[in-house]
């Protein structure tokens, strides 16, 4: 029963444009939702949250927003560096008291020059 | 601040054979978590502290045992490996306020 799902495992974009990372889930209890991002042989890094009672978080290039209706969430990485190139883990807080993170598959991201 | 580590960064195991995954923060944060990454399936909870002493299961506790004596450090015993767990195994801490946890660079697992 996976509570949070992102169903592109793979994404290729031209630098400079838009980079869209999808994710949605089905715990309507989930407060906080996050994105880490990960490069090959290191752990993942924080990179934006919102909370659940807000439908939209930017941080520099790095938007990310929120649909609960839906139950779905989107990262927007704009304009694309070869940075940006990793995979993108979606991650929801389950338990406020205990910090539990319920991860996504995750999005392997490729920026091509 | 070194941040979080974790040793060793490599290891195989024969099936089973017992050892335990070192991990350490120094950023005096209460809570401590690993998790294990297997492709396809992204990063699964698999023990957790809120501070010394307290300790509580994940998603995927079976096989896996965790004490948290200091606060520094949260070691995960690998009681008698099983090829099942074969995978990355990722320690992670954060303040127990704060929703940003903090990675260590991971483990690398095979059971043979």
């Amino acid at each position: 029963d996976q509570q949070v799902k992102q169903n592109s495992p793979s994404l290729s974009v031209q630098e400079g444009r838009i980079s869209i990372l999808n994710c949605d889930y089905t715990n309507s209890m989930f407060d906080y939702f996050l994105w880490y991002k990960k490069y090959p042989a290191e752990g993942p890094t924080f990179l934006i949250s919102i909370s659940s009672i807000k439908d939209k978080n930017e941080d520099g290039r790095f938007t990310v927003f929120l649909n609960k209706s839906a139950k779905h969430l989107s990262l927007h990485i704009v304009p694309s560096q070869p940075g940006d190139s990793a995979v993108y883990f979606c991650a929801a807080r389950a338990n406020q008291g205990a910090q539990k993170l319920v991860f996504g598959q995750g999005t392997r991201l490729t920026i091509n020059p | 601040n070194a941040g979080v580590t974790q040793t060793p960064k490599f290891q195989v195991l024969k099936t089973g054979q017992s050892m335990t995954l070192q991990c350490a923060q120094d950023m005096n944060h209460e809570y401590m978590s690993w998790y294990r990454q297997d492709p396809g399936m992204g990063l699964r909870l698999i023990h957790y502290s809120v501070g010394a002493g307290i300790t509580d299961q994940g998603e995927v506790p079976n096989g896996y045992n965790v004490s948290r004596s200091t606060t520094e450090d949260f070691p995960l015993r690998l009681l008698s490996a099983a090829p099942s767990q074969t995978s990355v195994y990722f320690c992670a801490s954060s303040y127990s306020r704060s929703i940003e946890q903090f990675f260590g660079p991971g483990t690398r697992l095979t059971v043979l």
